[in-house]
């Protein structure tokens, strides 16, 4: 079993809707998680960072996590074609915050 | 402050050649590390290191030497490289000298632009 999994997509939704970004986590002690987006040839970049269980909101980007269920999802409102990029999910595990185990990303396609 | 630097931005070694990956951060960070992308995977920890004098193996250490004789340079060596090492490398930097006590925002990590690298 893979550490963090991500469905690779493509995740293909129109302009304005909501897109729902997944995340499983195999290390039950994992502390933090964060997402970032990576634009085609980028290098990535933090757009949400989460550690307690619930609802986080930044604009129109919601975090969400379930410990008990070890997942971590981001909600991506008001969909806009620049939101285009692949997203990746990243975990700490237990015992420190030292190295972080990346997902192979979700590329998502806002279509205008 | 320009963040993190990575040069080359592109190189094209023959194989067997060896090359070192020049990775610098000007934000007093503590943690910096390596990490490969190979074409529509994610990111592969190669080396970390948690300050100065101090390195550790990731996922894939394999070919790779690094060292950390300053706060602000992690330099990546590949010794004979192999067609297998062709990949974008990025150098990440987190987790300020001057803390907020732990908060998760500490652990940000700020990525470098990448190193395109093809083995032939």
């Amino acid at each position: 079993q893979k550490e963090v999994e991500q469905n690779s997509g493509p995740l293909s939704v129109p302009e304005g809707a909501i897109a729902s970004l997944n995340c499983t986590y195999s290390d039950r002690g994992s502390q933090s998680f964060f997402w970032y987006r990576q634009y085609s040839g980028k290098s990535p970049e933090l757009i949400m960072f989460i550690y307690s269980n619930g609802d986080k909101e930044d604009g129109r980007f919601t975090a969400q996590l379930n410990k008990a269920s070890q997942y971590v999802s981001l909600l991506i409102r008001d969909s806009q074609p620049s939101d285009s990029a692949t997203y990746l999910c990243a975990v700490t595990p237990s015992g420190g915050y030292q190295k972080v185990t990346f997902g192979t990303g979700t590329k998502l396609q806002v279509i205008p | 402050n320009a963040g993190v630097t990575q040069t080359p931005k592109f190189r094209i070694l023959k194989i067997g050649q060896s090359m070192t990956l020049q990775c610098t951060q000007d934000m007093n960070h503590n943690y910096m590390y390596w990490y490969r992308q190979d074409p529509g995977m994610g990111l592969k920890l190669i080396y970390y290191s948690v300050g100065a004098g101090i390195t550790d193996k990731g996922e894939v250490p394999n070919g790779y030497n690094v060292s950390r004789s300053t706060t602000e340079d992690f330099p990546l060596r590949l010794e004979l490289a192999a067609p297998s090492q062709t990949s974008v490398y990025f150098c990440a930097s987190s987790y300020p000298d001057s803390t907020s006590g732990g908060a998760s925002t500490d652990y940000e990590q700020y990525f470098g632009p990448g190193t395109r690298l093809t083995v032939t």
